[in-house]
């Protein structure tokens, strides 16, 4: 079973501009969960879909947004980049339902680096 | 709401000794425990997980990690520490009955020594 993708591995973009970033969860997984990673703040949790609908969210202004599509794959969206948006976005994915079994998947992350 | 604290920011051990990382959580509600590794410019890989279905979790790679309700702890260990354990490691809670959100440490990073 293949695991969870993300496009790009890589971005550089300049503040003020606007970035997409796709994650591809497991076959079968029905919820994708996005993370910042940042060497000053860690792990940060930003949104988790479910079933193309948005059912956790954490504490980040509304620049950052996302989305599910009917397929499971997920897409994350900045708008008006800043410097401190600099960062590795992780992607996860799980099957989204109650009980022992879900377990999170990462993928490689996407790092983005705002000039 | 619930928080893991992760004692120590950096681990050094010997090759061939004892590694043991800290982990303590507050959870509101029963929790679920994970155990992640990160090696350089890679996503999360997933140690072990505690369910309540046993204290003792045992987990890939030799590692293994004791959840003690009354320490509010979920030590991870591995008897002999091997080079390629060399990485960061992360203790995650989720409050939910799902594993979409989890609540992170600031992670640990372990250093093996020859």
């Amino acid at each position: 079973k293949a695991g969870v993708t993300q496009t790009p591995r890589y971005l550089i973009k300049t503040r003020g501009q606007q970035v997409t970033l796709s994650c591809s969860p497991i076959s079968g997984h029905r919820s994708v969960s996005w993370y910042q990673q940042t060497p000053g703040q860690g792990l940060q949790f930003l949104f988790e879909y479910f079933s193309e609908t948005q059912r956790n969210k954490g504490n980040f202004p509304g620049r950052f947004s996302g989305r599910q599509f009917s397929n499971s794959r997920s897409e994350m969206n900045v708008s008006t980049l800043e410097l401190g948006d600099s960062a590795l976005y992780l992607c996860a994915s799980s099957t989204g339902t109650s009980g022992i079994t879900d377990t999170q998947y990462f993928g490689p992350g996407t790092r983005l680096t705002v000039l | 709401a619930q928080s893991v604290t992760q004692l120590g920011s950096h681990v050094s051990v010997s090759e061939g000794a004892l590694v043991l990382l800290r982990c303590n959580y507050s959870s509101s509600v029963p929790p679920y425990l994970f155990w992640y590794v990160q090696y350089p410019n890679q996503g999360l890989q997933l140690l072990l997980k505690y369910t309540s279905a046993a204290t003792l979790v045992k987990g890939i790679n030799g590692f293994e990690a004791e959840f003690k309700k009354s320490e509010t702890s979920f030590h991870l260990t591995k008897p002999s520490a091997h080079m390629s354990d060399a990485a960061e490691y992360f203790c995650a809670v989720s409050g939910n009955t799902n594993a979409g959100k989890s609540t992170f440490g600031d992670g640990t990073t372990l250093t093996v020594k020859p």
